[in-house]
C-alpha cells in the first residue's frame, strides 16, 4: 500500500557505470519529483514533471535523465556515475503544482553509494 | 538556491520539554510547509500554514508565521523519545518547487 515507492533502497556501483532509479506513485497525483539529499541533509530539487511533462530542470548534470512513461511513473537513469553523486535520491508527488501549496508525499529514499 | 535556514542545526531535550524550531527564508512565499524525516526515511509532511495565516495547530504542534520577519516556528509541546528526527521548513514560491531548508535535528531522551 505504499503511496510512492522506489527501487532499489540501497544501490551501490562503481564510478562510470550507468544506474537507473525506478519510482511510482498510485496516489494518482499529476505531478512527480526527484530530489537529492547530501550527506549535510540538504535536500534539493532536481526535475518535476507535470503529467509526463518536464517543468523544472535545476541545474543538474546532462548525465542525469528522468524518464516519465506515464503520470504515475518517474525514473531517473544516470550515466558515467561519479563520486560525488553519491547521495539519496528522493522520489515525490504531489496533486498539483507546488505553487497551488499541495502537500508532497516522499518516498523512502534510494541510498546510492558510487566508489 | 536554498530558501529556508533553520535554527537551531540540533536540539537535544528531555521528554515531556517542549521543543521549538525556527525557519528564516528569503523572498515573497504562497505557504510553509513543515516536515519530519526519521533516521533512513523519506519525509513526511507534517503541517502547511498559508501567508495570509499567522497561526496553526495540528494536535501537539504548533506552527507560526511572521511574513513581516519572513520566518516561522515550529513548536512541539509535551515532547515525546518517537519525535527524535529532522525536521525542515520548506517554503513554496510561485512557479518553483518546494524548497527545503537544512533542517534541525530533534533528539529527544526519556
Amino acid at each position: 500500500d505504499t503511496a510512492v515507492s522506489q527501487t532499489p533502497k540501497y544501490l551501490v556501483t562503481q564510478m562510470g557505470n550507468d544506474k537507473s532509479i525506478k519510482c511510482e506513485q498510485n496516489l494518482g497525483h499529476d505531478t512527480m519529483y526527484w530530489y537529492k539529499q547530501d550527506s549535510k541533509k540538504f535536500l534539493k530539487i532536481m526535475f518535476s514533471y507535470n503529467n509526463k511533462e518536464l517543468i523544472i530542470n535545476e541545474t543538474v548534470p546532462n548525465r542525469f535523465s528522468p524518464k516519465s512513461p506515464d503520470k504515475a511513473h518517474l525514473n531517473l537513469h544516470i550515466n558515467s556515475l561519479e563520486l560525488g553523486d553519491s547521495a539519496v535520491y528522493f522520489c515525490a508527488s504531489s496533486e498539483r503544482s507546488e505553487s497551488a501549496g499541495n502537500t508532497i508525499y516522499f518516498g523512502e529514499g534510494s541510498w546510492l553509494t558510487v566508489v | 538556491s536554498q530558501q529556508g535556514e533553520e535554527d537551531p542545526q540540533a536540539l537535544s531535550i528531555q521528554e515531556g520539554e517542549n521543543a521549538t524550531m525556527n525557519c528564516s527564508y528569503k523572498t515573497s512565499i504562497n505557504n510553509l510547509q513543515w516536515y519530519r524525516q526519521n533516521s533512513g526515511r523519506g519525509l513526511v509532511h507534517l503541517i502547511l500554514i498559508r501567508s495570509n495565516e499567522r497561526e496553526k495547530h495540528s494536535g501537539r504542534l504548533r506552527v507560526t508565521l511572521d511574513t513581516s520577519k519572513k520566518s516561522s516556528s515550529l513548536l512541539i509541546t509535551a515532547s515525546r523519545a518517537a519525535d527524535t528526527a529532522s525536521y525542515f521548513c520548506a517554503t513554496d514560491q510561485a512557479g518553483t518547487a518546494l524548497i527545503f531548508g537544512k533542517g534541525t535535528t530533534l533528539s529527544v531522551s526519556s
